[in-house]
């Protein structure tokens, strides 16, 4: 069965105070691992597929980074609106295209 | 904006009753997929659609029900409900049925509150 564990659970950090997010997974083939944002009460919006380790994908404050174990997201000098929860998904080899999420983090960015 | 619409945005009802959640997926994409999140138990896979068929099924109560119609939108059927039903529900949508990139897109999702 496929497992997916995100750490911490949250996490409360200064404007410009620069952390990562980790994602561990098992998989028996991973198609994919996904990261999402989700504000509260709001639909999850797409951030980034890694594919195989090795692989990084940026987008603005946020660098994603892909192990054969783990994947983590950094986020580089984070602001207040970056504030909300990050998921990571796992798409497997013989599932179709279904995702199984983590938990989340949930980041908090005070000013 | 995803592109993804979902309606109702909330809905309460009573136990024992019956609801319809309606989904449009984005423009062009020919999957849809059913997730449902409580307080509880995460992000959860109900069952995924592709171009009118069902292709994957996940842990989906028997007293739910999916559908996606021609025009590739799609109805999910919540009966006899419980308290326990109460919760987000979202679709997401993809352009294709399986294989790596396919990135899904969800909704804004619809609040359930069961009384």
């Amino acid at each position: 069965e496929d497992q997916v564990t995100q750490s911490p659970e949250a996490l409360r950090l200064q404007e410009g105070e620069s952390s990562s997010l980790n994602c561990s997974y098992t998989v028996s083939g991973l198609r994919g691992l996904f990261w999402y944002r989700q504000d509260p009460g709001k639909g999850p919006e797409f951030l980034f597929t890694l594919y195989s380790a090795g692989e990084e994908k940026e987008k603005e404050r946020l660098k994603a980074t892909l192990t054969k174990k783990e994947s983590f997201l950094h986020i580089t000098a984070p602001k207040p609106e970056d504030s909300a929860t990050y998921l990571c998904a796992v798409q497997e080899g013989t599932s179709g295209s279904r995702l199984t999420f983590g938990e989340g983090t949930q980041l908090t960015v005070n000013p | 904006d995803s592109g993804v619409t979902q309606t109702p945005k909330h809905l309460i009802t009573a136990t024992g009753q019956r609801v319809t959640l309606r989904c449009s997926p984005r423009s062009g994409d020919l999957s849809v997929y059913w997730y449902q999140q409580s307080l509880d138990q995460g992000l959860q896979f109900l069952i995924q659609y592709y171009n009118g068929e069902e292709r994957a099924k996940g842990n989906i109560l028997e007293r739910f029900s999916a559908q996606q119609f021609p025009d590739l939108h799609s109805e999910l059927n919540l009966s006899s409900l419980e308290l326990g039903d109460s919760a987000l529900y979202f679709c997401a949508s993809s352009l294709l049925g399986q294989g790596a990139g396919n990135e899904q897109f969800f909704g804004p999702g619809t609040r359930l509150t069961v009384l």
